[in-house]
């Protein structure tokens, strides 16, 4: 299986502020890595696929990066409504696993 | 524009079958990739299996020997069975479906499952 480690667990950051996130894997997901956005009570949205494509629909606020094992999720300047909690997941190989998450508060 | 309806019991007890039921409303069932996915109450997401197209099933080695993932295209539904539930399977499941390529774009509105005594 492989693992995926988020850092870090917990952020804190105001509005305006650039926030990035790190998405880790224990092997390569040869790029074939998305990012979702989940607030309390809803299901999770896809923000990015394959590592640093833009879903349809999504504020150009948030952008992902990087290759092999190492990720990250750039939200540009961060707006009350990007509070909430942002999960990697591999879709590489299967099971396909999802990171711990990491839950942007309000500073 | 998907809509992705699920229902089923959401009170069980220990030993019991959980069985969910997850519609698709306005769009192709057979171009997508159809998964189960859960989340116990303040944790992270879980992902329990998925069926593809062509009727195989890929599930978490965790579960494999409980879970089976089901499809009737003649309706456009998807089914779980997670059998000999206890209380470490309560948790909200979602069923979610992608593209081969992409996440998971559409999601179900999600259903609380409980297992106690």
């Amino acid at each position: 299986d492989i693992q995926m480690t988020q850092s870090p667990s917990t952020l804190s950051a105001s509005v305006g502020d650039r926030v990035t996130i790190t998405c880790r894997a224990s092997q390569s997901t040869s790029g074939w890595l998305a990012w979702y956005q989940q607030k309390p009570g809803k299901a999770p949205k896809l923000l990015i696929y394959e590592a640093s494509s833009l879903e349809s629909g999504v504020t150009s606020r948030f952008s992902g990066s990087g290759s092999g094992t190492e990720f990250t999720l750039t939200i540009s300047s961060l707006q009350p409504d990007d509070f909430a909690t942002y999960y990697c997941q591999q879709y590489n190989s299967y099971p396909l696993t999802f990171g711990g998450g990491t839950k942007v508060e309000i500073k | 524009q998907v809509q992705l309806q699920q229902w089923g019991a959401g009170l069980l007890k220990p030993s019991e079958t959980l069985s969910l039921t997850c519609a698709v409303y306005g769009g192709s069932f057979s171009d997508y990739y159809w998964s189960w996915i859960r989340q116990p109450p303040g944790k992270g997401l879980e992902w329990i299996g998925e069926i593809i197209h062509s009727g195989t099933s890929y599930y978490n080695p965790s579960l494999r020997s409980r879970v089976t993932i089901s499809e009737d295209t003649s309706k456009n539904q998807l089914s779980l069975k997670l059998t000999s539930v206890t209380a470490t399977d309560t948790a909200v499941y979602f069923c979610a479906r992608r593209r081969r390529g992409k996440g998971y774009d559409s999601w179900g509105q999600g259903a609380l499952v409980t297992v106690s005594s």
